[in-house]
């Protein structure tokens, strides 16, 4: 099966950029999806198609995707920020889809 | 507004049954893939099946043969049947519309507020 590999955590300033990776064998071959979950919450969509924002999302939200990592990108951290990312592929081999084990932002 | 809301889960013994009801207001479930997504407590997302809009259906290993998605076009609501469940099927579960771009580029763009299925004795 493929597998999505995220960091477990990650920590940033107020006002800092906030990176957050997500690595798969030829990753940047497919498109990637990026959901923010708060505590008790739906998913959210953040970034769809690598690089795409849906409408209502944040400018400072922004992603990249090529070779091995896609990466999330938060620029101008909020504490509002403050939350799961979890990555999202689709396995064109198995026609399945797969999420990333998800990576706690804490803006402190 | 586009919504959907989930329904259905609850308390039940091991080996028992179940079916998950998601209503979808403002989209046309049959028009569009559909998908269930659970997450398990204090646990990350995982992927359990989809439905495309031809009716092909799709699974995540672990629920195969267990499992069964499908739609009611005249009540535009998803489904999930499931049968012979475990204790490591206690999770939260979520439908949601999926966004198609291409082959590769599915992105789950409209989430409902999920259900929590509890299966124990």
């Amino acid at each position: 099966s493929y597998d999505l590999t995220q960091p477990p955590s990650v920590s940033v300033s107020p006002g800092q950029t906030a990176s957050i990776t997500c690595s798969g064998d030829k990753l940047g071959s497919i498109y990637v999806s990026w959901y923010q979950q708060k505590p008790g919450q739906s998913p959210v969509l953040v970034i769809h198609q690598d690089t795409k924002r849906p409408s209502g999302i944040p400018e400072r939200f922004s992603g990249s995707n090529s070779g091995n990592t896609a990466t999330l990108t938060i620029s101008g951290t909020q504490a509002m920020d403050e939350a799961d990312y979890y990555c999202q592929a689709w396995d064109i081999n198995t026609v399945t889809v797969v999420f990333g084990g998800g990576t706690k932002l804490t803006v402190l | 507004e586009v919504q959907l809301v989930e329904s259905g889960g609850g308390l039940v013994q091991p080996g028992g049954s179940l079916r998950l009801s998601c209503a979808a207001s403002g989209l046309t479930v049959s028009s569009n893939y559909m998908t269930w997504v659970r997450q398990a407590p204090g646990r990350g997302l995982q992927w359990v099946s989809l439905v495309d809009s031809d009716g092909r259906t799709y699974y995540t290993d672990s629920v195969k043969g267990r499992f069964t998605i499908s739609r009611d076009n005249s009540k535009n609501t998803l489904y999930l049947q499931m049968n012979s469940l475990r204790a490591e099927d206690t999770a939260v579960f979520y439908c949601a519309r999926i966004q198609r771009a291409g082959t590769t580029g599915y992105a789950f763009d409209i989430w409902g507020q999920g259900t929590m299925v509890t299966v124990s004795s």
